[in-house]
């Protein structure tokens, strides 16, 4: 079945690079129909949604985050990034990878959380 | 940026009754576009409906969604103990997603 996997550092410092990748197993990222999403929950709130990215390399985010973030993909490991730059402690999240279309998420990761602190 | 607001914030419930949430949209969406999850504490989101009215795979048919324009509805039927948890909608517009803030479903 289909299982994705965040991994990444979990404290970051600020003004420093948050960097995550999701693992996919059970699908191949270079699936045609496929978007590859990043979503995130700061602590007792509601979802945001990052951005997504097709295997083609189109991408989509945000933009709020738009001029920090970006997402890439590594067809070879079957991976995908996010890269979140000049983080705050408002960057203090859960961050979810997710699997779907280009209007819903149908897989989704476990959620790995970052905290944003020196 | 299309802003989507649930209500009620909480609904309070037995096991058994019907629950009727509400996501409304600060201007017309297409109905393909609009999705529900759940979240229960502590786990990823679950995709419940897609398209406004299409179940996801594995979904119970106590859940159904409605809607269109800018009024969407999740009903869920007859309330299971498992069903107790956080519901949010999303919509897909202009390649970006928003979320709603979510509606709360807790035991009466």
């Amino acid at each position: 079945q289909v299982q994705l996997q965040e991994s990444g550092p979990g404290l970051v410092k600020p003004s420093q690079t948050l960097s995550l990748t999701c693992t996919v197993s059970g699908a191949s990222i270079s699936s045609h129909g496929d978007y590859w999403t990043w979503v995130r929950q700061h602590p007792g709130k509601g979802l945001e949604w990052i951005g997504y990215i097709h295997y083609s390399g189109t991408t989509y985010y945000n933009p709020s985050l738009k001029s920090r973030v970006t997402i890439s993909v590594d067809t070879s490991r079957n991976q995908f990034s996010l890269n979140l730059n000049s983080v705050t402690a408002a960057d203090t999240a859960v961050y979810y990878c997710a699997k779907g279309g280009y209007s819903s998420a149908a897989y989704w990761g476990q959620g790995t959380l970052v905290t944003v602190s020196s | 940026e299309i802003v989507l607001t649930q209500s009620p914030g909480t609904l309070s419930l037995s096991p058994g009754e019907r629950a009727t949430l509400s996501c409304r949209a600060s201007q017309s969406i297409s109905s393909s576009s609009l999705a529900w999850y759940q979240q229960k504490s502590g786990q990823a989101p679950r995709l419940l409906i897609y398209g406004a009215s299409n179940r996801a795979t594995g979904i119970p048919d106590r859940f159904s969604g409605s809607g269109s324009g800018t009024d969407f509805t999740l009903t869920i039927s007859r309330l299971e103990p498992e069903d107790f948890a956080v519901y949010y909608c999303q919509q897909y517009g202009s390649s970006s997603w928003t979320f709603g803030q979510g509606t709360k479903v807790e035991i009466k």
